[in-house]
């Protein structure tokens, strides 16, 4: 049972470098959303989805951009790596139907020197 | 505009203590709250949530919390700290299913041997 899955694990870019972190999820669960965690800020939102095809932003999207394609992956794209994006980022599920607990993924350390 | 406040930023109690973690919410329509545990370099791991059933809501490893409307309040409580209880603790807000799940900034809780 693989629930949320994030990849890379850890991440060390140049000031101006693009990535994309990777989230997958095989619940078939119809809302993700990323988070980052920095300290003393909790966890903020950058952007979500109620289902494929579907995408908001959250508290915190600048710089980022996201899609859904399909209902199992949920990727977070970083444009153009700043310092001020060096953070810990979270995937979340949810089914989407009931109480909405959140499933977490085990977060994608990033470095932007 | 849903939110939650966590007050102070770390707890620290001796084992066999009481264990109390305040959470305040502020929410226009019936929240669904939870309270989430972070182990060091873990994602986060769901310990109970409220959803309008019983206000008090027993959660995993002998924790649980009330929910207060007249306070609008929903605190961690346990009875007996235990060493492996230190980590730290999100409290959260979500007023759908679909809904973006809010969090507080987190306490940081310390277990004296």
């Amino acid at each position: 049972n693989a629930g949320v899955t994030q990849t890379p694990k850890f991440q060390v870019l140049k000031t101006g470098q693009s990535m994309t972190l990777q989230c997958a999820q095989d619940m078939n669960h119809e809302y993700m959303s990323w988070y980052r965690q920095d300290p003393g800020m909790g966890l903020r939102l950058i952007h979500y989805s109620v289902g494929a095809g579907i995408t908001d932003q959250g508290e915190v999207p600048n710089g980022y951009n996201v899609s859904r394609s399909t209902t199992e992956d949920f990727p977070l794209r970083l444009l153009s790596a700043a310092p001020s994006q060096t953070s810990v980022y979270f995937c979340a599920s949810s089914p989407g139907q009931n109480t909405g607990e959140l499933f977490f993924g085990e977060g994608s350390r990033l470095t932007v020197l | 505009a849903q939110s939650v406040t966590q007050l102070g930023s770390h707890v620290s109690v001796s084992e066999g203590a009481l264990v109390l973690l305040r959470c305040n919410y502020s929410s226009s329509v019936p929240p669904y709250l939870f309270w989430y545990v972070q182990y060091p370099n873990q994602g986060l791991q769901l310990l109970l949530k409220y959803t309008s059933a019983a206000t008090l809501v027993k959660g995993i490893n002998g924790f649980e919390a009330e929910f207060k409307k007249s306070e609008t309040s929903f605190h961690l409580t346990k009875p007996s700290a235990h060493m492996s209880d230190a980590a730290e603790y999100f409290c959260a807000v979500r007023t759908g299913a679909n809904s973006k799940l809010t969090f507080g900034k987190g306490i940081t809780l310390s277990v004296r041997p």
